[in-house]
């Protein structure tokens, strides 16, 4: 079945440095491709999202670019803030399907 | 424009007790979605409904929960009989219809169970 698989946390990482989450995925098909954010007491909003192979996603600086042949959806971002650190969901959509498919989560803490 | 509204936001129960979940979706919305974080886990689907119809179950346990949208009024999750690995946090999530790439979350409602 699908799934999607990110890396372990938690990343702490300090102000301003590049953060990458890698997150891979199996699925039949093409599914769709989302980041959602989670912070503290809150619920999951999404972050950006891909449709479809080499698309890129991008919102408030983060990006991340649906790359089929290494079934991967990596999230970047040049230069973090205090304010990232929340926990970061990969999640997939299949083409045939409507029930997301989350990974595990990322914790991300942002040090000044 | 008021997003996903659940409540309560914590809920705490004893075991045997009853769990009931509510959930407003955004306005306009009319497919509701439930999800359910273990703690240390990713949220994992457990129904789609749209108003009065329960579309895809098969992620609810087989027995004590079960869930509702009924024409008028919030969608209902409720476990019965509640045990303490029932603790987790509830995610609603609603579209406006059922290919919409983009699922708009609540801020979920926490269960303990004591």
């Amino acid at each position: 079945g699908d799934s999607v698989t990110q890396m372990e946390g938690p990343v702490t990482l300090s102000e301003e440095a590049f953060l990458t989450i890698n997150c891979t995925y199996t699925a039949t098909g093409y599914p769709s491709l989302f980041w959602y954010v989670q912070y503290p007491g809150e619920g999951l909003q999404l972050l950006l999202k891909a449709t479809k192979a080499d698309d890129k996603g991008s919102n408030k600086g983060f990006e991340a670019t649906y790359r089929k042949e290494t079934t991967s959806f990596h999230l970047e971002k040049g230069s973090v803030q205090v304010s990232d650190s929340a926990v970061y969901f990969c999640a997939l959509r299949s083409s045939s399907g409507y029930a997301l498919n989350f990974g595990k989560g990322t914790s991300l803490l942002v040090t000044p | 424009n008021a997003g996903v509204m659940q409540n309560p936001r914590h809920l705490v129960r004893r075991r045997g007790q009853e769990a009931r979940l509510r959930c407003s979706p955004m306005k306009g919305h009319s497919h509701v979605y439930w999800y359910r974080q273990l703690p240390e886990e990713g949220l994992k689907f457990m129904v789609y409904l749209q108003k009065e119809n329960i579309i895809d179950e098969s992620g609810m346990p087989k027995e004590r929960f079960s869930a509702e949208f009924p024409k008028e009024g919030p969608s209902i999750l409720r476990i019965q009989q509640v045990v303490r690995g029932d603790s987790a946090a509830y995610f609603c999530a609603s579209s406006p219809r059922r290919d919409q790439e983009t699922q708009y979350f609540g801020p979920g409602t926490r269960l303990l169970v004591l």
